[in-house]
């Protein structure tokens, strides 16, 4: 069964700032994974996804993804983030062809001045 | 990729009673998929609605506690029946797009808060 976790709960980080969020899955097959992030009182946004080829994949709002197999790893990085960052982000890993997703526990990002 | 709206945005309701969610979508989609994110958490699937068919339920969850009517390729409805407090979640319903369905986008979410 697959999985996902999230080891970071809250992270403060510097308007300005890099960011880098953690994100292990485990799953026997080829993964479909996915970065969603949730602003307050709002739905999740889907901000970028893997499924093959280059393992370095860009989204939206300047969000990068790198899949690393070895490391069972998806991490999520934004070189510098702004106050509008702020949320809870969310990973997660499917297995395709119309699959349910399974969900990280989130990690939620704040933003300081 | 696919609007997707829902209806209530939000709602109070007391318990004992039920309340139907509407999720709808700008265009034909195959899959629809019902979560649950109690306060704090995760999202946890409760359904999967294909068109035309039974919906199928996650461990846990049971069609007399949450039905799911799923009449046309761009509507949904999700029941939460007999609601009591631990109730209290954002609801979200999802579509699967892509050739071969495997990326969701999701609704803005229906807050539910049972007294």
């Amino acid at each position: 069964a697959q999985s996902v976790t999230q080891p970071d709960i809250h992270i403060t980080v510097s308007e300005g700032a890099s960011l880098e969020l953690r994100c292990n899955y485990s799953y026997g097959a080829t993964p479909y994974l996915f970065w969603y992030v949730q602003s307050p009182g709002q739905g999740l946004q889907l901000l970028l996804k893997y499924f093959s080829g280059d393992t370095l994949v860009q989204g939206i709002k300047g969000f990068e993804a790198e899949f690393k197999r070895s490391q069972s790893s998806f991490n999520l990085r934004k070189p510098s983030v702004h106050w509008s960052d702020a949320a809870e982000y969310f990973c997660a890993v499917g297995a395709g062809g119309f699959q349910k997703l399974v969900f990280g526990t989130g990690t939620r990002l704040l933003v300081s001045p | 990729s696919a609007v997707i709206s829902q209806k209530p945005s939000r709602d109070i309701c007391q318990r004992g009673t039920s309340l139907t969610i509407q999720c709808q979508v700008d265009s034909q989609v195959t899959m629809m998929f019902w979560y649950r994110q109690q306060p704090g958490q995760s999202l946890t699937l409760i359904a999967t609605a294909n068109q035309g068919s039974e919906a199928t339920y996650e461990s846990g969850f049971v069609i007399d506690k949450f039905p799911i009517s799923r009449p046309n390729l761009t509507f949904s409805t999700l029941t939460v029946s007999n609601m009591s407090p631990e109730d209290s979640s954002i609801y979200l319903c999802s579509v699967a797009e892509g050739t071969g369905g495997e990326t969701q986008y999701f609704g803005p979410g229906t807050r539910l808060l049972v007294l």
